[in-house]
C-alpha cells in the first residue's frame, strides 16, 4: 500500500511570492492535515481537510490557504511568503482513526 | 488543553544497551498517545500509540511504551539500542476533538536519540 505522498521535496522561492505544496493521502483517507515544521517551533498544526472542506485551522494567518480535491488530494497555498515561512510542511493522512500517517514532507526555503 | 513534555532534548546511548525516552503528558480527557521517529530531512514514522486498550504497548523495531496514569507519563523503551535508531524522537497526545470531528495532534519538542558504538 502506498503512503502519503508529497511534491515537491524542495521548493525554493523570494519573499512576496506564492508557494504551493501538494499531498496525495494514503488510498481510502478521507481526511488530510497540514502541519509546519519550523525550526525552534516544533511542529504546528496547520489546516485540515475532510470530504472536500476545510473543517478547522490552527493559529496561522489566512495567507495560508488550500484546499481538497474529489479524490481527495490536497494543496498548501502560502502568498505573500515571509522568510519565517522557511520550515518542513508535513502532510498527514487519516480515515476514522486517531492516528495520523505523514509524508515525507516538503523542506520550502524563502529568500 | 493538552499538552506533551519529552524531558530530555538529547539523549545518547551505547549500541546494544537500552533506551529510556520520557514523556509527561497533560490532557483533560482520556488520551491517545503516540511516539513517532523522524530520519533526517525524512517525514514521521508511527512507532506505537495507546488508544485506551492495554497499558504496555509494542511498536515497531522493538519499541514500547507504557501508559501510566498516575504519573501522567508515557515513555519509550528499547531494550537493546541499535545504530538505525539515531533519529527525533516525537511523544504526541491526541484529546482534543476538531470542530468537525477531527483529531488535534499536539507534539512535544523532539528528543534526539543518538547510538555510539
Amino acid at each position: 500500500e502506498a503512503g502519503v505522498t508529497q511534491s515537491p521535496t524542495h521548493l525554493i522561492k523570494t519573499r512576496g511570492q506564492q508557494a504551493t505544496l501538494r499531498c496525495s493521502p494514503i488510498s481510502g483517507h478521507t481526511s488530510v492535515y497540514w502541519y509546519q515544521q519550523a525550526l525552534g517551533l516544533g511542529l504546528q498544526f496547520l489546516l485540515w481537510y475532510d470530504e472536500g472542506e476545510e473543517r478547522n485551522r490552527g493559529n496561522f494567518p489566512p495567507r495560508f490557504s488550500g484546499r481538497q480535491f474529489p479524490n481527495y488530494s490536497s494543496e498548501l497555498n502560502v502568498n505573500a511568503l515571509e522568510l519565517e515561512d522557511s520550515a518542513l510542511y508535513l502532510c498527514a493522512s487519516s480515515l476514522v482513526a486517531v492516528e495520523q500517517y505523514f509524508g515525507p514532507g516538503t523542506r520550502l526555503t524563502v529568500t | 488543553a493538552q499538552s506533551v513534555t519529552q524531558l530530555d532534548s538529547h539523549v545518547s546511548v551505547s549500541e546494544g544497551t537500552p533506551v529510556l525516552l520520557r514523556c509527561n503528558y497533560s490532557s483533560s480527557y482520556s488520551p491517545s498517545l503516540f511516539w513517532y521517529v523522524q530520519h533526517p530531512n525524512k517525514g514521521l514514522q508511527l512507532l506505537l500509540k495507546y488508544t485506551s486498550a492495554a497499558t504496555l504497548v509494542k511498536g515497531i523495531n522493538g519499541f514500547e511504551a507504557e501508559f501510566k496514569k498516575s504519573e501522567t507519563s508515557f515513555h519509550l523503551t528499547k531494550p537493546s539500542a541499535h545504530m538505525s535508531d539515531a533519529a527525533e524522537y516525537f511523544c504526541v497526545v491526541s484529546d482534543q476533538i476538531l470542530t468537525g470531528g477531527g483529531n488535534k495532534l499536539t507534539f512535544g519538542t523532539g528528543t534526539q536519540l543518538k547510538v555510539e558504538l
